[in-house]
């Protein structure tokens, strides 16, 4: 199977500070790549939706200036979050669709962030 | 809008006995369904969709399209059957998934 690789797994930071997850596909090229969000015992989120090249669309309620996504190359995507804050702790993950084969996500192993 | 419902948040059978985790979905188009698990510790992975029509690990799902469901079954569970499962419904050829809010199936010995 394909593999995503996810870092960092946990990160700790200050309100105000900027965070950067850094999402690869390790054997495949990833032509869509999806961003959740996972709150505690709840479902995941679908955030944002980034294709390699260009703009990642933002599911409504999600703010892009807030989180920022750039896909760009086909195994790297990146999620920052700008000056974060408490309510912003959480479990990000992302996943990838390798070429045109519709539907099979192939999972990160998520991110935690602490927000202080 | 599109959405997937699991009604149950917690399903837990015995050993041996008959497993169904219901899922809907709520889409006006040509849905594409899937099934995915998380084990204990693991990272979600595919479990199985409705185009290939095939079982995996025993588990069978049948799209009814009358029903708009998409529940998942198998005839016998087994301990390590024992996983977070998540229904998704892909839709705009699958340049969305969004996920139900997840059944967490717990076999017992």
């Amino acid at each position: 199977g394909a593999v995503v690789s996810q870092h960092p797994s946990w990160v700790i930071c200050k309100s105000g500070t900027s965070v950067k997850i850094e999402c690869r596909s390790l054997d495949f090229q990833a032509t869509t790549m999806f961003w959740y969000r996972q709150f505690p015992k709840q479902s995941l989120m679908l955030m944002a939706t980034s294709n390699e090249g260009s703009k990642a669309t933002y599911e409504q309620g999600v703010e892009k200036d807030k989180f920022l996504i750039n896909h760009a190359s086909l195994t790297l995507s990146t999620l920052t979050v700008t000056s974060a804050h408490p309510e912003d702790s959480s479990f990000y993950i992302c996943s990838g669709i390798r070429g045109l084969e519709a539907g099979e996500l192939f999972f990160g192993e998520g991110s935690r962030l602490t927000v202080l | 809008a599109q959405r997937v419902t699991q009604p149950e948040k917690l399903l837990s059978v015995f050993k041996g006995a008959p497993v169904e985790l219901k899922c809907n979905y709520s889409y006006s188009g040509s849905p594409e369904l899937f099934w995915y698990v998380q084990y204990s510790r693991q990272r979600l992975q595919l479990l199985l969709r409705h185009i290939s029509r095939e079982s995996i690990k025993g588990f069978t799902a049948d799209l009814n399209k009358g029903e708009t469901s998409f529940h998942l079954k198998k005839p016998f569970a087994q301990e390590e059957d024992s996983a977070m499962y998540y229904c998704a419904l892909g839709y705009s050829s699958a340049s969305k998934i969004i996920f139900g809010s997840g059944t967490r199936l717990s076999i017992r010995p």
